[in-house]
C-alpha cells in the first residue's frame, strides 16, 4: 500500500522567511496531493491541494509543487507569519475508481518566531 | 460555511466498555470517512463508506470496529469492547465524491482508563 514520508518533523524560522516541507509517496498511482493544517486541539483544515497533472500550484503565500518522476512534493510558505505556526500534512490518495482514503505523511511541526 | 459535527468532543470510557462516536456530516456529502490520530502521531485512516457500505478499511479497523448511517445523517462509529490503545482523536471525514477535497470534524477525543 501506499506510504508517505515527511520531512523535517520540526521547523523553525523567523517572521518573515520562507518555509518548505517536503514528503515522498510510494505508490506512483497516487494522482491526489493535499496538505492539511492542524491548529493544536483542532481539525486538520485543507490549505491547498495539487492533482497529478499539473507540477505547481500557488494561492497567495502558500504553494505546493509536484514531482510525478521522483515521487515528490513539496509545500513553500512564503514571508511567513506568527499565525502560520502549526502541525502540517501531507497526504496522497488515488481518486479515480479508489475510495479516495489518505494516507497521511507524519507531519512537520512549523514554529514561526515573531 | 457548513461544517462536519461531531459529538462528543470527549468521551471517556472504561476498558471493555462499548463507545459510539457520533458524526454529522455536510448535507451534499456522499462519501464518508474515518480517522484516528494518536496523541504526537500522525492522522490514520480506519475506514471509508459510500452508499450505506463499507467501501474500504485498513488493518486498524478489526471485528471490534462498526460503523453505520442509520437515519441517513447520523454517521457513527462503534467501538465493541474498547482497549487502552484504542486512546485516540477520532476524526470523522466527508466528500462530496472521492475526486473532491474532504472536510474534517473536529474530532472527538476518547479516552480509555
Amino acid at each position: 500500500g501506499e506510504n508517505v514520508e515527511q520531512h523535517p518533523s520540526t521547523l523553525s524560522v523567523q517572521e518573515g522567511d520562507s518555509a518548505v516541507i517536503k514528503c515522498t509517496y510510494s505508490d506512483s498511482a497516487s494522482n491526489y496531493f493535499p496538505w492539511y493544517k492542524q491548529e493544536l486541539g483542532k481539525r486538520p483544515q485543507l490549505i491547498i491541494d495539487i492533482r497529478s497533472n499539473v507540477g505547481e500550484k500557488k494561492d497567495q503565500r502558500i504553494a505546493v509543487t509536484l514531482n510525478k518522476t521522483a515521487k515528490h512534493f513539496s509545500l513553500h510558505i512564503t514571508e511567513t507569519q506568527p499565525e502560520d505556526s502549526a502541525v502540517y500534512f501531507c497526504a496522497a490518495s488515488q481518486l479515480i475508481g479508489n475510495t479516495g482514503k489518505l494516507i497521511f505523511g507524519q507531519g512537520t511541526t512549523l514554529q514561526v518566531k515573531p | 460555511e457548513p461544517e462536519v459535527t461531531q459529538t462528543p468532543s470527549h468521551q471517556v470510557t472504561q476498558m471493555g466498555q462499548e463507545v459510539i462516536l457520533r458524526c454529522v456530516p455536510i448535507s451534499n456529502h456522499l462519501y464518508f470517512y474515518w480517522y484516528r490520530q494518536i496523541l504526537g502521531q500522525k492522522v490514520e485512516f480506519l475506514v471509508s463508506f459510500y452508499n450505506n457500505e463499507i467501501s474500504e478499511k485498513s488493518e486498524i479497523f478489526d471485528d471490534q470496529f462498526s460503523v453505520e448511517r442509520p437515519d441517513g445523517s447520523n454517521f457513527t462509529l462503534k467501538i465493541r469492547s474498547t482497549k487502552l490503545e484504542d486512546s485516540a482523536m477520532y476524526f470523522c471525514a466527508g466528500a462530496q465524491n472521492p475526486n473532491q477535497p474532504q472536510h474534517f470534524g473536529d474530532g472527538t477525543r476518547l479516552s480509555i482508563l
